[in-house]
């Protein structure tokens, strides 16, 4: 199976800072690589898909990069309610869908 | 609009089952898979599988193998989730999760908390 490797788990910022969040595929996954949102008590939100496409009605402060194993997620501006938990998934080994461990991030 | 409508918590014993519903509706229910993805308190996602509501056909993530059982009925576009042998640490929140394209999950139910506890 594919380990999804996610880092840091938590992580405190600025509104206005730029933050950025790993994930790290324990193969190659060419660009087969998503990122969700998740506010508390909420479903999950998909923000980028194929790596590095926003999703529509997303704001474009929310970006994303890579390929093969190694992918990044950027916030440019961190604004309020950017306060919640981001999980990278993969889908090159389907049907064995994988998450990654989830970065928590708080308002410093 | 797109909507997935998930059934209302359930609180089992352990040993037990529970079948989760998740009604669609503002889309072609049979064009699209049909995902879960549960959480279990103060955790991170887990996959458990996909249905393909067309065909009938089902993965299933390697750890829920023999213990979970997705269904679909078309006439009324409703995907069920069915866990067996229930244990404490199946204690979470269980997603029903439409995708949007290869591998997306772009609409999501509102989740539905299953506890076992004896």
């Amino acid at each position: 199976d594919i380990q999804m490797t996610q880092s840091p788990s938590s992580l405190s910022a600025s509104v206005g800072d730029r933050v950025t969040i790993t994930c790290q595929a324990s193969q190659d996954i060419s660009n087969y690589l998503n990122w969700y949102q998740q506010k508390p008590g909420k479903a999950p939100k998909l923000l980028i898909y194929d790596a590095s496409n926003l999703e529509t009605g997303v704001p474009s402060r929310f970006s994303g990069s890579g390929s093969g194993t190694d992918f990044t997620f950027t916030i440019s501006s961190l604004q309020p309610e950017d306060i919640a938990t981001y999980y990278c998934q993969q889908y090159d080994n389907l049907p064995q869908y994988t998450f990654g461990q989830g970065t928590k991030l708080e308002i410093k | 609009q797109v909507q997935l409508v998930q059934s209302g918590a359930e609180v089992k014993k352990p040993g037990a089952s529970v079948k989760v519903s998740c009604k669609a509706s503002g889309y072609t229910f049979t064009g699209y898979y049909m995902h879960w993805v549960r959480q279990a308190p103060g955790q991170g996602l887990e996959w458990m599988g996909r249905i393909n509501p067309n065909s009938g056909g089902t993965n299933y993530a390697q750890k829920f193998q023999g213990r979970v059982t997705m269904t679909r009925d078309t006439s009324i576009s409703t995907a069920y989730m069915e866990l067996s042998r229930l244990r404490s640490d199946d204690t979470a929140v269980y997603y029903c999760a439409r995708e949007v394209g290869y591998g997306s999950l772009g609409y999501w139910g509102q989740g539905t908390l299953v506890t076992v506890s004896s």
